[in-house]
């Protein structure tokens, strides 16, 4: 069973393009992450979203936190070609899981030049 | 800073063989953790191991060992292998003063990346 379902898997779009990735679960979190990760690497950490909606911005990438802490979405603004990977959304454990991480499946970006 | 390193980066054996996949991080974090990443699934959980001598497993443990004999190392052992164990295998460390709180950082190795022929 996987607790976080991304979507899309794949996205195959031109430079200059805006694109959307969402990260959905019927399950709380203590906090979500977002990692890219390149080919022949491990998976990097862009940001933590903490409190139910919240809105983070890493130049031009947009991060928002569910109210519900559940839910999160990725937002690219004017993409490049380095900004093609790999994206995972991770959801933190709570509780007696804290610190473990949940991950989706993943979102294969491709920005076509 | 050399960070967290696998060994060996890419590895054939065959049905059967044991195999040990290393991991090893000169930060001291506390925390450390084996995922395997397939298409389709995304990183999946083997095990977990929140200090030397403590071991727990995650989602998907069966046919796996682990030991954490030392802080710094955190060695994989597939004891016979199968060709469903052909993956990418990363591991993970986090410091212990970053467990409770939400930075929770994961720091991740280059990978391993296994066949099983």
């Amino acid at each position: 069973t996987q607790l976080l379902e991304q979507s899309p898997q794949f996205l195959s779009i031109q430079e200059g393009e805006n694109l959307t990735v969402y990260c959905n679960s019927s399950s709380v979190f203590s906090s979500l992450q977002w990692y890219r990760q390149e080919p022949g690497e491990g998976p990097v950490l862009l940001v933590t979203v903490v409190t139910g909606g919240e809105v983070k911005k890493l130049k031009r990438l947009t991060f928002q936190f569910g109210d519900a802490r559940k839910d999160s979405s990725l937002h690219i603004t004017a993409a490049q070609p380095g900004d093609t990977g790999l994206y995972l959304c991770a959801g933190v454990g709570r509780g007696s899981t804290l610190g473990r991480l949940y991950f989706g499946r993943g979102t294969q970006l491709t920005v076509w030049p | 800073d050399a960070g967290i390193t696998q060994s060996p980066r890419y590895k054939i054996t065959e049905t059967g063989r044991q195999v040990t996949l290393m991991c090893h991080q000169t930060w001291s974090h506390s925390y450390m953790f084996w995922y395997r990443q397939d298409l389709g699934h995304g990183l999946r959980l083997i095990y977990y191991s929140a200090a030397a001598d403590i071991t727990d497993k995650g989602e998907v443990p069966d046919g796996y060992v682990v030991s954490r004999s030392k802080t710094e190392n955190f060695p994989l052992t597939l004891e016979s292998a199968t060709r469903s164990q052909t993956s990418v295998y990363f591991c993970a460390s986090i410091p212990s003063r970053d467990r409770g709180n939400h930075a929770n950082i994961q720091y991740f190795g280059a990978g391993t990346r296994l066949s099983v022929l």
